[in-house]
């Protein structure tokens, strides 16, 4: 089985500290996204990986970037957390086209900013 | 582009009765569509696919979708659902140039199944 790790699954924090969220997989996948779900909204894509060190803004990557140095893991990073980044962020990892284009979701990181 | 819309963003329903969650979708190119689950405090999962081939596509847990390009669209139907099936559902289209593989997710309906 496809195996997507997020690191935390809940976080605290501060208004302008610099938060880390961490993404393994365990399938050899080319591809990694990040999303964040908040109500009534779905799932919007913030960024998105193809491949070690590249990386495609989504829909809203506003205050957020990502890092991709090895091929399982893909780190989310707000650099100056705000309250309006509370929300559920989800990782997933896919094969690409090869794979029908299926993504494999982590358990999610509900990240509250105070 | 591609877009996906759900109609509806909740649907209470009581166990044992048949459930329909419909989803349209815009898309210029040829499509890969998908449904995914969501249960309370967890990840999404896939729950069924529609890639190629028989329009009709099935769940082991009951769920089955029909594919209708005319209607563009991919609802997702049980003919008797259980308390267990409360869940978030949640449609995807996809396609195969989409860059990256990435999916276009519809905003969720919200299925509670009342005993």
């Amino acid at each position: 089985d496809v195996k997507v790790t997020q690191s935390s699954r809940y976080l605290v924090k501060r208004t302008g500290e610099k938060v880390f969220l961490e993404c393994v997989q365990d399938m050899d996948h080319e591809n990694m996204f990040w999303y964040r779900q908040d109500p009534g909204l779905g799932l919007r894509l913030i960024y998105f990986s193809y491949d070690v060190k590249m990386k495609e803004k989504g829909d809203i990557p506003e205050g957020y970037s990502v890092s991709r140095e090895k091929k399982e893991r893909f780190s989310l990073i707000l650099e100056s957390a705000s309250t309006n980044q509370t929300s559920m962020y989800l990782c997933a990892s896919s094969l690409g086209a090869l794979g029908g284009n299926i993504q494999y979701f982590g358990a999610g990181t509900r990240l509250s900013v105070l | 582009a591609q877009s996906v819309t759900q109609l509806d963003s909740q649907v209470p329903v009581f166990e044992e009765a048949p459930v329909e969650l419909r989803c349209n979708y815009s898309s210029s190119v040829s499509v890969y569509l998908f449904w995914y689950v969501q249960y309370p405090n967890q990840g999404l999962q896939l729950l069924l696919k529609y890639l190629s081939g028989s329009t009709l596509v099935e769940s082991i847990n009951g769920f089955e979708a029909e594919f209708n390009k005319s209607q563009t669209s991919f609802h997702l139907r049980k003919p008797s659902v259980h308390i267990s099936d409360t869940a978030e559902y949640f449609c995807a289209v996809s396609g195969p140039y989409n860059q990256g593989g990435k999916l276009i997710f519809g905003q969720g309906t919200e299925l509670s199944v009342k005993p």
